[in-house]
């Protein structure tokens, strides 16, 4: 069966310190992720999508980046955190291909930057 | 950019009670997906339903889609205090690069079930 990681589960971070959040899924191969953020008590934004390695698109201007270094490895970066980013982050994964596309969720990450 | 709004915000009710939410999207779509999640969790995915589609049952939830309003509702039969969560719908559309879909959540309605 398909599991998904996320890690860590909590981060207190200063404003302009770095960012690394990591998502891994086990028991499928090639699959689409994302990146999603969740402000207080609103909905999901779409940050980052990616249908495979070095095939990531962003959908919003932002002071983050993701990489895909390996098929099931997703990783959420950023090199000068702002208040701003604060948030709840969750990973997520479908299949790939051009399916249904049911998403699969981690447990997500809750960042507060200080 | 959100894609669905949901109504209500947030919705209480006594516990057996029917709870309906409803969820306006913005463009053509795939498909149509709710989600629930538990407070300070990630997403649990719910129920899938097809553009070509206008109903669809999985146990206690009845979804609904009018893709003429670019609309749909949820309804949770005998509501339980264990339903207490948010709500999401989803809508699959497209990538702008076109082939794979991408989804987009909604604001989400908070339903709190009172034992």
């Amino acid at each position: 069966s398909q599991t998904i990681h996320q890690w860590p589960a909590t981060l207190v971070q200063p404003v302009g310190s770095p960012l690394s959040l990591e998502c891994t899924v086990e028991g499928t191969s090639n699959p689409n992720l994302y990146w999603y953020r969740q402000a207080a008590g609103r909905g999901l934004q779409l940050l980052f999508y990616s249908i495979g390695i070095d095939q990531i698109s962003s959908e919003v201007p932002q002071n983050l980046s993701a990489s895909r270094p390996q098929d099931r490895q997703f990783i959420l970066s950023s090199k000068k955190l702002l208040l701003s980013d604060s948030g709840f982050y969750l990973c997520a994964w479908s299949r790939g291909g051009s399916g249904a596309n049911v998403l699969t969720f981690g447990a997500g990450s809750r960042l507060t930057v200080l | 950019s959100q894609q669905g709004e949901e109504d209500p915000q947030a919705l209480s009710i006594q516990e057996g009670e029917n709870a309906t939410m409803n969820c306006s999207y913005k463009t053509s779509i795939n498909n149509l997906q709710w989600y629930r999640q538990n407070s300070g969790r990630g997403l649990v995915h719910l129920i899938l339903i097809r553009s070509n589609e206008r109903e669809k049952h999985s146990g206690r939830l009845r979804v609904t889609l009018d893709t003429s309003k670019k609309s749909s509702s949820l309804l949770i039969t005998a509501s339980r205090a264990a339903d207490t969560a948010s709500y999401f719908c989803a809508t699959a559309a497209a990538f702008e690069s076109g082939g794979y879909q991408k989804v987009t959540f909604g604001t989400g309605t908070k339903l709190q079930v009172i034992p």
